[in-house]
């Protein structure tokens, strides 16, 4: 089955500073490819999405992610942050048909003023 | 927002008792899951449902059964809670969006078990 592995547990960077988040998976082909945010207390919002094409992805809220193929991984950038960008973030793998999403353990970011 | 609403959105409840969590679609999509959200584990799915009185296991079904009777509602029970099960759920959708089945999820419910 596949897995997802996010490495970094808690992130800590300043605002205004550059963010880049790892995800690495293990899946016997190509998967599809997501990356969620959470808020306290809130569900989980769709960051982007990676199935085909572009190896470069762009999401909404100005993130976006590369998927390489030969590291395995689908890291999570974005230029500058902001405060509100403040939640925990979820990388997540599936086959075609999305029965089988696994999700990685989240990264905690905090944005220091 | 993909029209998915979760009942109750807290519950409290003791050992042993049963617990059933409500999940409400109102746009008719096929497929519905439920996850549980456990520090350290991101998402786990419990059970999803590919249609009415369709269903299947998840990674982590044990404790757990669903049902779905109608399109709009999947519901999830726990027939005899234990505090392992305190967690919090979510339900998700998935919806063709830009030639891919994406998974868009509803607000969540607090369980806890004492």
């Amino acid at each position: 089955a596949q897995s997802v592995t996010q490495p970094d547990i808690h992130i800590t960077v300043s605002e205004g500073a550059s963010l880049e988040l790892r995800c690495n998976y293990s899946y016997g082909a190509t998967p599809y490819l997501f990356w969620y945010v959470q808020s306290p207390g809130q569900g989980l919002q769709l960051l982007l999405k990676y199935f085909s094409g572009d190896t470069l992805v762009q999401g909404i809220k100005g993130f976006e992610a590369e998927f390489k193929r030969s590291q395995s991984s689908f890291n999570l950038r974005k230029p500058s942050v902001h405060w509100s960008d403040a939640a925990e973030y979820f990388c997540a793998v599936a086959p075609g048909n999305n029965n089988d999403m696994r999700f990685g353990a989240g990264t905690r970011l905090t944005v220091k003023p | 927002d993909a029209g998915i609403t979760q009942s109750p959105r807290h519950k409290v409840t003791e050992t042993g008792t049963p617990v059933t969590l409500r999940c409400h679609q109102t746009e008719n999509h096929r497929y519905m899951y439920w996850y549980r959200q456990d520090p350290g584990h991101g998402l786990r799915l419990i059970h999803y449902s590919y249609g009415v009185k369709d269903t299947d296991k998840g990674e982590v079904s044990d404790g757990y059964s669903v049902s779905r009777s109608k399109t709009e509602d999947f519901l999830l029970t726990l027939e005899s809670a234990t505090s392992s099960q305190t967690s919090v759920y979510f339900c998700a959708i998935s919806l063709r969006d830009r030639g891919t089945d994406t998974q868009y999820f509803g607000p969540g419910t607090r369980l806890t078990v004492l």
